[in-house]
């Protein structure tokens, strides 16, 4: 039931864009982003709710799409301060109002900027 | 800086150590939780709180025993630990209603020899 995100790892020159693909075998009511970057505190990206909703975080965005059951995070542009791993976290009971913070996450996905 | 505070941020203990871990949040969250997580892996859920009341125990050992004070109060007890529970553990709160995101302190580094 983790969440499957894809790639695993990705290296990026400054302003080049990424992409990072999270999807669930279970039906999905809500995803979450978080960047941890070494040493320190995941910090919440956004959430994206049952909807197919988007959302824009400065030059990071997101979709996600039910039908497919998946979740992607866009990042345009980036910049050094990105770097970091990058997980998606959905509701272990996969119901819409479920059980608050009972997230699993996906192995997640390494992002890498350089200069 | 992150509005969860844990103390301490390393700790070093034997297998026959009683030691605990305490965090602190004054954001008014309601709900509290503990994770652990490995070197190069994703957190994963120990302990919820919510409203000051042990809501989730994802089948933790005993070795591990959580305790709530208060709302902004959270501590994890820590008793007869193995090496392979050597890991950060992170304590995180929320509003406490659904979707409510995680905010995280910046972990705990327990090392047990």
């Amino acid at each position: 039931q983790q969440p499957v995100q894809s790639p695993q790892a990705v290296i990026l020159r400054e302003g080049e864009d990424a992409v990072i693909n999270c999807s669930s075998s279970k039906a999905l009511y809500s995803v979450h982003w978080y960047r941890q970057k070494h040493g320190e505190a995941p910090v919440f990206l956004m959430i994206l709710l049952k909807g197919g909703e988007q959302k824009g975080h400065d030059k990071i965005s997101a979709s996600f799409n039910e039908k497919k059951q998946q979740s992607s995070l866009y990042l345009t542009a980036s910049q050094l301060s990105y770097s970091g791993t990058y997980f998606c976290g959905t509701d272990r009971t996969g119901e819409y109002g479920g059980s608050q913070g009972n997230l699993i996450f996906g192995k997640g996905t390494k992002l890498s900027v350089k200069p | 800086d992150t509005e969860v505070t844990q103390t301490p941020k390393h700790l070093v203990m034997g297998m026959t150590n009683k030691k605990s871990l305490k965090c602190e949040q004054h954001m008014g969250h309601r709900a509290m939780y503990w994770y652990k997580q490995k070197a190069k892996k994703p957190p994963e859920l120990m302990f919820v709180y919510s409203y000051e009341k042990l809501s989730i125990n994802e089948s933790v050992p005993s070795r591990f025993s959580p305790e709530c004070p208060n709302s902004s109060l959270l501590n994890l007890h820590l008793h007869a630990l193995q090496p392979e529970d050597s890991a950060l553990y992170l304590c995180a709160s929320s509003q406490g209603v659904w979707n409510s995101p995680l905010h995280f302190g910046n972990g705990t580094r327990l090392t047990v020899t």
